[in-house]
């Protein structure tokens, strides 16, 4: 199985900073990733798809890049309803998928 | 608007068994693949389960295989998830959620929570 990881598990920012939070995967997967993010007590909500594509409706400050292994998701400034966790999904062995173990994103 | 909304959580002693259900309404439901993914308390997201748009194809995870059922009532616009002899760590709360591009989640809902306990 394909195992991801995501680091930092969290973090502290304040509003208007630069975020940026990686994910791993064991082995390729192409560019198979979405990043999630949620608020507690919520549904996890999708921000991006496809490693980079912006889904319908999210603020263009989300962003998100990488392919094979590595991947990064940026909030190129931190706004005060982003704090949340925010977790990458790979779906490259479709129809099974896989999270992350998630991103805590904090006031600092 | 585009909606699902869970029921059917609860409070169950293990080894018993419990069925979740999803609605669905907003969109055409019958075009679209439907997941359940599941979170314990404090924990991270975890897959659970898919069901191919028209219910041809299932597939669960490893934690739920033989244990757990997926399904669906495309004339209903429905999905249930039938789980049986559950265990402690079954509890957490159950999403549904609406594929999109085969394997991503565009639309989930609010979770209704299941409780495994004696």
């Amino acid at each position: 199985d394909i195992q991801m990881t995501q680091s930092p598990s969290s973090l502290s920012a304040s509003v208007g900073d630069r975020v940026t939070i990686t994910c791993q995967a064991s082995q390729g997967i192409s560019n198979h990733l979405n990043w999630y993010q949620q608020k507690p007590g919520k549904a996890p909500k999708l921000l991006i798809y496809d490693a980079f594509n912006l889904q319908t409706g999210v603020p263009s400050r989300f962003s998100g890049s990488g392919s094979g292994t590595d991947f990064t998701f940026t909030i190129s400034s931190l706004q005060p309803e982003d704090f949340a966790t925010y977790y990458c999904q790979h779906y490259d062995n479709f129809p099974r998928v896989t999270f992350g173990p998630g991103t805590k994103v904090d006031f600092k | 608007q585009v909606q699902l909304v869970e029921s059917g959580g609860g409070v169950v002693q293990p080894g018993r068994s419990l069925r979740l259900s999803c609605a669905a309404s907003g969109f055409t439901f019958r075009s679209h693949g439907m997941h359940w993914v599941r979170q314990a308390p404090g924990k991270g997201l975890e897959w659970v389960a898919v069901i191919w748009y028209d219910g041809s194809n299932k597939y669960y995870a490893d934690s739920v295989q033989g244990r757990f059922t997926i399904s669906r009532d495309n004339s209903k616009n429905t999905m249930s998830l039938q789980m049986n002899n559950l265990r402690a760590e079954d509890t957490a709360i159950y999403y549904c959620a609406r594929d999109v591009r085969a394997g991503g989640m565009d639309v989930w809902g609010q979770g209704t929570t299941v409780t495994v306990s004696s």
